[in-house]
């Protein structure tokens, strides 16, 4: 369902580390997943998709984990970089409509 | 490509007053979202639009909520009268026929003092 807040999570991380975002889906039927980054003033931007069939998709130092089991989805960003600093959204598809629906977002932040 | 336009970038109104928030899909997109984000309630999702068509407006908040797609390379989302709780960052997004990668616009940032 959908979480109520004020304050987004946030994680901190020391530049050069590796950092893992975690995400919570509702849906046990959705069967696409995507992370979006969000930077301060912009629109979310993608990074990183998966279908169901798959459990891990490997990108350009980021990497998508999807357990169905537990419906649990991270982002894998490998040797964090300041410009990594941002919101990240999952968001999955929603009973197949073709929409998008967003989860809350983690902000990370990088510290050189 | 320019991506996908929003427009105007700030819009400061008054209670009561009608807003027009106007976006320009990338050219060939058939699919266009309009997406409103707030801090409590994060990125919601208002209608959306397969060739022109809205297919689902069941985000809309209120009937003072309206958008339309007059063809495929304009569509605008209207609030009429505008209530200080709508005050948010508005997105517009496209894509091609059935793919789910989202380009996003910038966001109209809407204050309704």
């Amino acid at each position: 369902g959908e979480s109520v807040g004020l304050h987004l999570p946030t994680l901190s991380v020391q530049e050069g580390d590796n950092s893992i975002i975690n995400c919570a889906y509702s849906n046990s039927a959705s069967d696409y997943f995507i992370w979006y980054k969000q930077e301060s003033g912009k629109g979310p931007q993608f990074i990183i998709d998966i279908r169901s069939n798959m459990d891990k998709r490997q990108g350009q130092r980021v990497t998508v984990l999807l357990n169905k089991t537990v419906k649990h989805l991270s982002l894998q960003i490998a040797a964090t970089q300041p410009g990594d600093s941002a919101v990240y959204f999952c968001a999955e598809e929603y009973n197949q409509g073709g929409k998008l629906i967003f989860g809350q977002g983690t902000e990370l932040s990088v510290k050189p | 490509d320019a991506g996908v336009i929003q427009s105007p970038r700030h819009e400061v109104t008054e209670m009561g007053q009608e807003v027009t928030l106007r976006c320009k899909p990338i050219s060939g997109h058939n699919s266009l979202f309009w997406y409103r984000q707030t801090m409590m309630r994060g990125l919601e999702l208002l209608i959306y639009f397969n060739n022109n068509v809205p297919i689902d407006d069941s985000g809309m908040p209120e009937d003072r909520f309206s958008a339309k797609m007059p063809n495929a390379s304009f569509s605008t989302l209207k609030i009429q009268p505008s209530e200080p709780r709508d005050s948010a960052v508005y997105f517009c997004a496209s894509t091609s026929w059935q793919s789910l990668i989202y380009t996003f616009g910038s966001g109209t940032r809407l204050t309704v003092v």
